[in-house]
């Protein structure tokens, strides 16, 4: 059974790209999360997802970043007109259930705005 | 606003030592705490969960014990070993609703031979 698999690992980007990141969630989990991890911070929550549904999104920035998870396929981050500030890793976790359970995180998208 | 307090910040020991680590949080409504390992460059590895109703869970070297009432957490790392040097976060699942986690920012342990 494959972890939480993101993609890529490492992303470089020009100010004013896009960056777009993928998660695949563990087989058998439908709730997908994202948390950001900017240089010497802790791990910040930045919405939380089910196929189709977005469930939380109260730590997204308001502007230039929006999360997907379709029904098919990965859960995509994506962010547009990157800025410096933006550089930082992103983690996605998923789990089979909305509350009280583990959570397995993927080992990070490293995303850096030059 | 949930909020959690990692002490000690970094931790430098020699092999053999047994540690203690410490895990505070504000908000004592939650359905559990996480306890993971980040390696440097990593990703978070999961070490032990430990359900709101449960006072500690073992998992080999570790045993992390919870308190929900003072919001306090540890974790025992015993007979520390070089392997185990990384940084330590400890996460509260709050009740609000998504299996939402609030992140320390950790304590870096170093074991040195």
């Amino acid at each position: 059974n494959a972890g939480v698999m993101q993609n890529p690992r490492h992303l470089v980007r020009r100010r004013g790209q896009e960056a777009r990141l993928r998660c695949s969630p563990m087989k058998g989990h439908s709730h997908v999360y994202w948390y950001r991890q900017l240089p010497e911070e802790g791990l910040k929550f930045m919405v939380y997802l089910q196929k189709e549904n977005i469930i939380d999104e109260s730590g997204m920035p308001k502007e230039r970043f929006s999360a997907e998870f379709p029904k098919e396929g990965p859960s995509i981050l994506r962010i547009q007109q990157v800025v410096r500030g933006d550089s930082a890793a992103y983690f996605c976790a998923s789990s089979p259930v909305g509350i009280d359970t583990e959570a397995f995180f993927g080992q990070g998208t490293r995303l850096t705005v030059v | 606003k949930q909020e959690v307090t990692q002490i000690p910040a970094a931790l430098s020991v020699p092999e053999g030592e047994n540690l203690v680590l410490n895990c505070s949080f504000t908000d004592s409504a939650i359905y559990n705490l996480q306890w993971f390992r980040q390696d440097p460059g990593k990703g978070l590895t999961s070490l032990l969960l430990i359900q709101s109703s449960q006072r500690e869970q073992t998992s080999g070297r570790l045993n992390a014990s919870l308190d929900k009432s003072s919001g306090r957490s540890t974790l025992y790392i015993a007979a520390s070993q070089p392997g185990d040097s990384a940084t330590y976060l400890c996460a509260p699942e709050g009740t609000g609703g998504g299996n939402k986690l609030t992140f320390g920012t950790g304590t870096q342990l170093k074991v040195e031979l």
